[in-house]
């Protein structure tokens, strides 16, 4: 079963900072990896999905690569904001990270 | 319309009750999913299903039984639960839930869910 990873599992930044979140795979044999931002008791909100043909996307402050062979992911945060404060959840298809905790402080 | 919407958002009940998590989307999905997520934790997969018929089934104890009355509609049935059941039950959909394309999951709002 595929087994995703990130680190770290919590961050804490000043506002303005940027900052990079990074995901892990086991298997490299995926068709896409999806980002997704929680805020507590809530549902997941979709920010990027990267096609497995794909290298990286981009959404306003957001960006995220993709590296198959070495099984990694990353999302960068330009200029956070106290409003990005939330977990931030990697899948790989169906299958879960367990989430970066980020603080952003104002 | 890009929303999943799940009713109830808050239910409690008891370990002798039976009721059911409602889940709806209008977006012409194909694919729809429950998931469980305990606090602290990540979502873990607990049914698929695609073109109204299951297809994925990952070993759910039989008092959660899933229904998918037609291709917006998904519903999960809940009987003689334990307090361990307790969590936050999310439903998604996608375009067509087949590997190899677009398949980007839209996600409800969750049903937070108490069993005493």
């Amino acid at each position: 079963k595929q087994e995703v990873t990130q680190i770290p599992a919590a961050l804490s930044v000043p506002e303005g900072e940027n900052l990079v979140l990074n995901c892990s795979f086991t298997d490299s044999a995926i068709y896409n990896l999806q980002w997704f931002r929680q805020d507590p008791g809530k549902g997941l909100t979709s920010l990027l999905l990267i096609q497995s043909s794909q290298r990286e996307q981009t959404s306003g402050r957001l960006n995220a690569s993709l590296d198959k062979s070495s099984g990694r992911s990353t999302l960068y945060i330009a200029a956070s904001q106290p409003g990005d404060s939330a977990t931030y959840l990697c899948a790989v298809e169906l299958n879960f990270g367990k989430g970066t905790s980020l603080l952003v402080t104002p | 319309d890009t929303e999943v919407t799940q009713t109830p958002k808050h239910l409690v009940m008891g370990m002798t009750n039976k009721k059911s998590l409602k889940c709806e989307q209008h977006m012409g999905h194909r694919a729809m999913y429950w998931y469980k997520q305990k606090a602290k934790k990540p979502p873990e997969l607990m049914f698929v299903y695609s073109y109204e018929k299951l297809s994925i089934n990952e070993s759910v104890p039989s008092r959660f039984s899933p229904e998918c009355p037609n291709s917006s509609l998904l519903n999960l049935h809940l009987h003689a639960l334990q307090p361990e059941d307790s969590a936050l039950y999310l439903c998604a959909s996608s375009r067509l839930g087949q590997p190899g394309y677009n398949e980007k999951l839209f996600f409800g709002s969750g049903t937070q869910l108490s069993v005493l």
